[in-house]
């Protein structure tokens, strides 16, 4: 079935820093990614999504390219905030019936 | 527009008992999908309805989990007799149709804690 790995549980950076949080997937259908964000004691929303390959998405200074040659979604961004601190996840619509599948998560630690 | 709501926030059970967790998806939305939080496990997939029929239930533990849509307005996820595993933060999220490219819109979640 379709599945989302997200190799790091706990990425921790000093402010201004770039970041680079690894996404790769499986699924035998046409693949649609996303990424979420969840801040602290908050419901995860959108951060960014695509499907076309070898096309960079960006949105709020983080960006993606989905790489279907190698089945990854990586994000992005040139320097880390603060306010970046939050839980990142990794998400697939894939199947013949459109369910979204997540990873694991890849929790973002900015420091001052 | 209020978003997703979630009701109870949070539901303290003991080991055996019945929990209800309930779900209104943003008025409009056709989609419904529910998942459980942990911070092993990250956000997984139990269940997804669109129109309030049941597309894909491939996530949900056979036995003691069950959910159902009865009108467009709520949903319910059930969990019988229920366990310690079971503690976790269940989602709930919608979106507008149910197409592949659809952002979902989660609630904020109830949190479940099995004593």
């Amino acid at each position: 079935g379709d599945s989302v790995t997200q190799t790091e549980g706990l990425v921790t950076l000093t402010k201004g820093l770039p970041v680079m949080l690894n996404c790769t997937y499986q699924t035998t259908y046409s693949p649609f990614l996303f990424w979420y964000v969840q801040h602290l004691n908050e419901a995860p929303k959108l951060l960014l999504k695509s499907s076309t390959d070898n096309k960079r998405t960006e949105h709020q200074g983080f960006y993606a390219t989905l790489h279907k040659s190698s089945s990854s979604f990586h994000l992005q961004k040139s320097s880390v905030q603060l306010s970046d601190s939050a839980l990142y996840f990794c998400a697939l619509s894939g199947s013949n019936t459109n369910k979204v599948v997540f990873g694991t998560g890849t929790r973002l630690q900015v420091l001052p | 527009n209020a978003g997703v709501i979630q009701t109870p926030r949070h539901k303290v059970t003991g080991k055996g008992q019945e929990a209800t967790l309930w779900c209104e998806p943003i008025s409009g939305h056709s989609a419904v999908f529910w998942y459980r939080q942990t911070i092993v496990q990250g956000l997984e997939f139990l269940t997804y309805f669109r129109n309030q029929a049941p597309i894909d239930d491939s996530g949900m533990p056979k036995e003691r989990f069950s959910a159902q849509m009865p009108n467009q307005s709520h949903s319910t996820l059930k969990i019988q007799s229920t366990q310690p595993q079971d503690s976790a933060v269940y989602l709930c999220a919608s979106s507008l149709v149910g197409f592949s490219n659809e952002r979902l819109f989660f609630g904020h979640g109830t949190k479940l804690s099995v004593l």
